[in-house]
């Protein structure tokens, strides 16, 4: 069974820094993209990042770029993002999510940026 | 970006009816379109992959349908278990996401 679980979120004053981790199960992870979504309270869903299997080919949200770093450890079947400069408008739902077409989802982890 | 314009937002429907739901993208996706059903508290579930091809698991009552900027997603006969909030995505490009529909029981 795939699974994907997020973890590393909580409560962060703006201009601060945040590492979200996905850990995956269930499925090679090294063979698959990997992608974070996020989703602000009562807003719809935003793409984030993507990451190819190998990290060679690395995609950003315009919202995020050059603030935020996907990154993944195969060896170790975990996905990072790598969040600075927080804004409150960061504050959201945080989903991973596998491959370019975004087959399986974790349950997501809580980011919010508050001072 | 490509917009994607989901409706409706909110449905109700009975038990054993035929439910509909739209999505509109600006600009052809070429059928790179997923339906997801995501009920309270729980991850978002993969229902159908690219316009028409049923994700493992899923109950045939759900097919999709469309091509060019319009795509419908279709549930035969709602079921209790179907109460939840469903939303399209694009992958043609940069992935963009349907506001989302709520359906309700009746």
């Amino acid at each position: 069974e795939v699974q994907l679980v997020e973890s590393g979120g909580g409560l962060v004053q703006p201009g601060r820094s945040l590492k979200l981790s996905c850990v995956a199960s269930g499925f090679t992870f090294s063979n698959y993209g990997m992608n974070w979504i996020r989703q602000a309270p009562g807003k719809g869903l935003e793409w984030v990042a993507y990451i190819s299997s190998g990290s060679s080919y690395i995609y950003y949200a315009e919202t995020v770029k050059g603030r935020f770093t996907i990154s993944r450890d195969n060896a170790k079947n975990t996905l990072y993002l790598q969040m600075t400069s927080l804004r409150s408008e960061d504050t959201a739902l945080y989903y991973c999510a596998r491959h370019a077409f975004l087959d399986y989802w974790g349950q997501g982890v809580m980011v919010t940026v508050s001072s | 970006d490509i917009q994607m314009t989901q409706s409706p937002s909110f449905l109700s429907a009975s038990v054993g009816d035929r439910v509909t739901i739209n999505c509109k993208a600006s600009q052809n996706i070429n059928k790179y379109l997923n339906w997801y059903q995501q009920k309270l508290g729980e991850a978002p579930k993969l229902l159908i992959y690219n316009t028409n091809n049923l994700q493992t698991g899923i109950p045939s009552r759900f097919s999709g349908s469309g091509s060019g900027t319009d795509y419908t997603l279709t549930i035969s006969s709602l079921q209790p278990e179907d109460v939840a909030t469903y939303f399209c995505l694009q992958h043609s490009s940069r992935p963009t996401f349907g506001a989302g529909t709520k359906l309700e029981l009746k």
